[in-house]
């Protein structure tokens, strides 16, 4: 069984750093890329970041884009989202995602439950 | 630009069938889409890929009553025989090359 668990969500000030993990396992790892895709409260999903499966290739949301960092450590089974430079919109759940595929940007079958990020003075 | 548009809402009555849309912008009418099921306070659901060509592949577990179906750059979900856990939010995706979009969702009622 797919699963995929989020941790590393908190309150941190504007400006702070927070990194977020998400724990795979009932798969292969290295063989699927992995998204960060986030949810504002009460707003809809958005896309953040993606990581091949053998983490050779990365792309970033605009928004994001120099601020965040995402990478993984397959042998650990973990995905990993450093954030940097904080700001109020980035508040958020942030969800991990599985691709179908090997390449980081396809289709997602499988998702974490989220974990909170709540970025506030 | 690639974008994807859905209505808000839609409502249905329970045991009915009801088609939610999601519009690929102009040029990407080509592109194959994901959609996903968000119940209240859970994370999203696969429910399936819906290539170019109309055919499509579902996620583990998931109903026959949930099909997918496409018309040029409009791409479709059908539910039917409706039931009470279907009220949800439903979103569709897509991806280019380094990147990918959601639609803005559709929140289903079931009535």
């Amino acid at each position: 069984e797919v699963q995929l668990l989020e941790s590393g969500g908190g309150l941190v000030q504007p400006g702070g750093s927070l990194r977020l993990s998400c724990a795979a396992s009932g798969f292969t790892f290295s063989s699927y890329g992995m998204s960060w895709v986030r949810q504002a409260p009460g707003k809809g999903l958005e896309w953040v970041s993606a990581v091949s499966g053998s983490g050779g290739s990365t792309y970033y949301a605009d928004s994001v884009k120099g601020r965040f960092t995402i990478s993984r450590d397959n042998s650990k089974n973990t995905l990993y989202l450093q954030m940097n430079s904080l700001r109020a919109e980035d508040t958020a759940v942030y969800y991990c995602a599985k691709a179908r595929v090997a390449a980081g940007t396809e289709d997602f079958d499988y998702w974490g439950q989220g974990t909170l990020v709540t970025v506030s003075s | 630009q690639l974008v994807l548009t859905q209505s808000p809402s839609a409502s249905a009555s329970l045991g009915a069938s009801v088609k939610l849309t999601c519009t690929l912008s102009s040029g990407h009418s080509s592109y194959a889409i994901a959609w996903h099921q968000q119940q209240p306070e859970k994370g999203p659901r696969y429910l399936m890929k819906l290539n170019s060509d109309g055919s499509h592949s579902k996620g583990d577990g998931i109903p026959d009553r949930f099909s997918g179906s496409r018309s040029g750059a409009e791409r479709y979900l059908t539910i039917s025989s409706l039931q009470s856990e279907d009220e949800a939010d439903y979103y569709c995706q897509t991806w280019g090359t380094g990147a990918v979009v959601f639609g803005g969702g559709t929140k289903l009622t079931v009535l």
